[in-house]
């Protein structure tokens, strides 16, 4: 069992140069996050999914886009990257129902160098 | 929306405690705490609903005061291990968007 993978583990990104970040689950959870933390500071939500086709955007969407085209995969878009968005950039996602009300599981990150 | 903790960071010897607060200016449908590392993805610790339960893990335990808004997670009898960044989670409605506050450094010595 894999849980949340992200890839890439490192980049270094060019002003003005465009990225995915991928990220995939296999544990058929349906709410899917995408938070990035700088550092010394606090996890800020960039956008979410409740399910396959359904995105909502959180804190701090600017710069960034996302689609959930299956359960599993939740890729994040930076079109224009600028150096405001170095910092390191981690998946979750957990399962959620009226009845039970789960932990987030957490890739290991992804770290972002715009430069 | 997101949450404010305090205190920011708090220094311990080993077996001593500490209390880290969470609070909300919305009324709150669910808590979550979590611990991180350096350079690693936090760590689930417990989740806390609406009606004011306590739950606990080991020497960590949480309370959850829902007419305050706010959550305290308790660090009792402190251990090397617990050293880390404490960030809180909160969800205002059923399903919604989980938000963190800024996180509170704890640094246990021996």
């Amino acid at each position: 069992n894999a849980g949340v993978t992200q890839t890439p583990k490192f980049r270094i990104l060019k002003i003005g140069q465009s990225m995915t970040l991928q990220c995939t689950q296999d544990m058929n959870h349906n709410y899917m996050y995408w938070y990035r933390q700088d550092p010394g500071m606090g996890l800020k939500l960039i956008y979410y999914s409740v399910g396959a086709g359904i995105t909502d955007k959180g804190e701090v969407p600017n710069g960034y886009n996302v689609s959930r085209s299956t359960t599993e995969d939740f890729p994040l878009r930076l079109e224009l990257a600028a150096p405001s968005q170095t910092s390191v950039y981690f998946c979750a996602s957990r399962s959620w129902t009226v009845a039970t009300n789960e932990k987030l599981f957490f890739g290991s990150g992804t770290q972002l160098s715009v430069l | 929306q997101q949450p404010v903790q305090s205190p920011q960071a708090v220094i311990l010897r080993e077996g001593e405690d500490a209390v880290i607060n969470c609070s909300s200016s919305k009324a709150l449908y669910s808590v979550h705490w979590y611990r991180q590392k350096h350079g690693e993805a936090p760590v689930f610790l417990m989740i806390l609903l609406k009606g004011g339960e306590q739950k606990g893990h080991e020497k960590i335990s949480a309370s959850f005061n829902e007419k305050k808004q706010q959550s305290s997670l308790y660090l009792t009898a402190s251990q090397l291990s617990y050293s880390g960044t404490y960030f809180c989670g909160t969800e205002i409605a059923a399903g919604n968007k989980l938000t963190f506050g800024g996180g509170t450094r704890v640094l246990v010595k021996p």
